[in-house]
C-alpha cells in the first residue's frame, strides 16, 4: 500500500521551530519529487516547498521562503520541512506529498493525513 | 490572493451534469489537476493532466480546459460527489505551485 505518515507537529510559540518528517512506504521514494502542502483550518490547500528527487531542485512558497527548508534522506524513504521563526500564520496542517508530473502539468497524486502545526503564545 | 480563481459553491440535482470552474492566466500554459476533499479527509486526486483520472476514480468525473479556464465536469452527480473540490496548476512562472481557493458542490 502506497502511504505516505508524517509526525513532528505540535505547538509552538511564535518565533520558534519545529522540524516535520514523513516516512514513505509502497513506493520507489527516490523515482519522485516531493512536496509540503499545508492547510489553515477551514481554509483551502496551500503548497508549501517541493523538492525534486535527487533534492537538485528546490522550490519555496513566498510566504515561507527563508524561513523553511525542505530536505529528504533517499536511504530512509524520508522527507522533512526545517520550520523556523514560526509566525501565527504558519498554523495549519501540514501534508506530505508526492509529486506527479508532466511536462504540461503538475499534479499530488499521494496524500499524507497531516500534522498538525499551532503557532501560538 | 490565489493566481487560480473558483466559484465558491455550486450546487446539482442528483444524477445531473455540474460544471466546476477554475481560472487563471497558468491555465493557458499548463492544464490544472482537480481535488475531491471530504471533512476530516486529505484530499484525494481525481483529475489530471488533459483528461486523466487515476485508478479508482469513476470516469463521471472528466476534465477540460479552455483559454484560461479549466473545468471539471460530474456527469450524473451522486451524493457522494458532495465535497470541496480544488483546483491547481503551476504558476505563471512555471517554477511554484498553486491551488484555487475551493468550490463547495452540493447535491440536492
Amino acid at each position: 500500500e502506497v502511504q505516505l505518515v508524517e509526525s513532528g507537529g505540535g505547538v509552538v510559540r511564535p518565533g520558534g521551530s519545529l522540524r516535520l518528517s514523513c516516512v514513505a512506504s509502497g513506493f520507489t521514494f527516490d523515482d519522485y519529487a516531493m512536496s509540503w502542502v499545508r492547510q489553515a483550518p477551514g481554509k483551502g490547500p496551500e503548497w508549501v516547498s517541493s523538492i525534486s528527487w535527487n533534492g537538485g531542485s528546490i522550490g519555496y512558497a513566498d510566504s515561507v521562503k527563508g524561513r523553511f527548508t525542505i530536505s529528504r534522506d533517499n536511504t530512509k524513504n524520508s522527507l522533512f520541512l526545517q520550520m523556523n521563526s514560526l509566525r501565527a500564520e504558519d498554523t495549519a496542517l501540514y501534508h506530505c506529498v508526492r509529486v506527479y508530473t508532466g511536462s504540461y502539468y503538475l499534479a499530488f497524486d499521494i496524500w499524507g493525513q497531516g500534522t498538525m502545526v499551532i503557532v501560538s503564545s | 490572493s490565489s493566481e487560480l480563481t473558483q466559484d465558491p459553491a455550486v450546487s446539482v440535482a442528483l444524477g445531473q451534469t455540474v460544471r466546476i470552474t477554475c481560472q487563471g492566466d497558468s491555465l493557458r500554459n499548463y492544464y490544472a489537476s482537480w481535488y475531491q476533499q471530504k471533512p476530516g479527509q486529505a484530499p484525494v486526486l481525481v483529475v489530471f493532466d488533459k483528461n486523466k483520472r487515476p485508478s479508482g476514480i469513476p470516469d463521471r468525473f472528466s476534465g477540460s480546459s479552455s483559454g484560461n479556464t479549466a473545468s471539471l465536469t460530474i456527469t450524473g452527480a451522486q451524493a457522494v460527489d458532495e465535497a470541496d473540490y480544488y483546483c491547481n496548476s503551476r504558476d505563471r512562472s512555471g517554477n511554484h505551485a498553486v491551488f484555487g481557493g475551493g468550490t463547495k458542490l452540493t447535491v440536492l
